[in-house]
């Protein structure tokens, strides 16, 4: 079975620092991986995926992540947040062959000026 | 290319009723996928439509129900309501390759009293 562990439920960070957030899976089969955003009173918006090739994966907003298979990790992480970077993340896996996706609970990014 | 809609975006419902909530995919997208979000849960698949068949199911109560038309449009109704039930149910669409890259709806803000 696959399953999402994201390490810290919040993050508060001051405004142009860099920050990180952690993602853990664990899967038996070949995964793809996501990062998704979600703002106060809207919908997930996909920031960067995962799928093959380099384990450095660039998104949208200067997002990057990096997938880790040995650590079996796909952190998030921005050189310098702005206030605008508040919200909650979340991090997903899915599989080919009809796995359906599997989300975190979340890190809530909370920017302080 | 339009969005993900879901209608309507706010309900309120008392305990005993049903509701049946509507999703409109990105146009070209077979795929789609129901969640519900809750503070104290996060995001909980519920499942998993293609092409007017039921391909996933999460770990819910039979009174979740879902279905799909031919033009990909979904519903999902809840029968027989519990205060449990409120949460914010997120329609996410894909084109339904093993991907699986989505993209989410607004949501629909059920509350039930």
């Amino acid at each position: 079975a696959q399953s999402v562990t994201q390490l810290d439920s919040q993050v508060p960070v001051f405004e142009e620092a860099p920050v990180e957030l952690r993602c853990n899976y664990s899967s038996s089969v070949s995964v793809y991986l996501f990062w998704y955003v979600q703002y106060p009173n809207q919908g997930l918006q996909l920031l960067l995926k995962y799928l093959s090739g380099s384990t450095l994966v660039k998104g949208i907003n200067g997002f990057e992540a990096e997938f880790n298979k040995s650590q079996t990790s796909f952190h998030l992480r921005k050189p310098s947040v702005h206030i605008s970077d508040t919200a909650e993340y979340f991090c997903a896996v899915s599989g080919p062959g009809g796995f359906k996706t599997i989300f975190g609970a979340g890190t809530r990014l909370f920017v302080k000026a | 290319k339009a969005g993900v809609t879901q209608t309507p975006r706010y309900l309120i419902k008392t305990r005993g009723q049903q509701v049946t909530l509507s999703c409109s995919p990105i146009s070209g997208h077979r795929s789609v996928s129901w969640y519900q979000q809750t503070p104290g849960q996060g995001l909980q698949f519920l499942f998993e439509y293609f092409s007017e068949t039921q391909r996933n199911k999460g770990n819910f109560p039979g009174r979740f129900s879902g279905r799909q038309f031919s033009n990909s449009r979904s519903e999902m109704n809840v029968s027989t309501l519990e205060l449990g039930d409120s949460a914010l149910y997120l329609c996410a669409s894909s084109l339904g390759d093993s991907f699986y890259e989505q993209y989410f709806g607004p949501g629909t803000r059920l509350t039930v009293t």
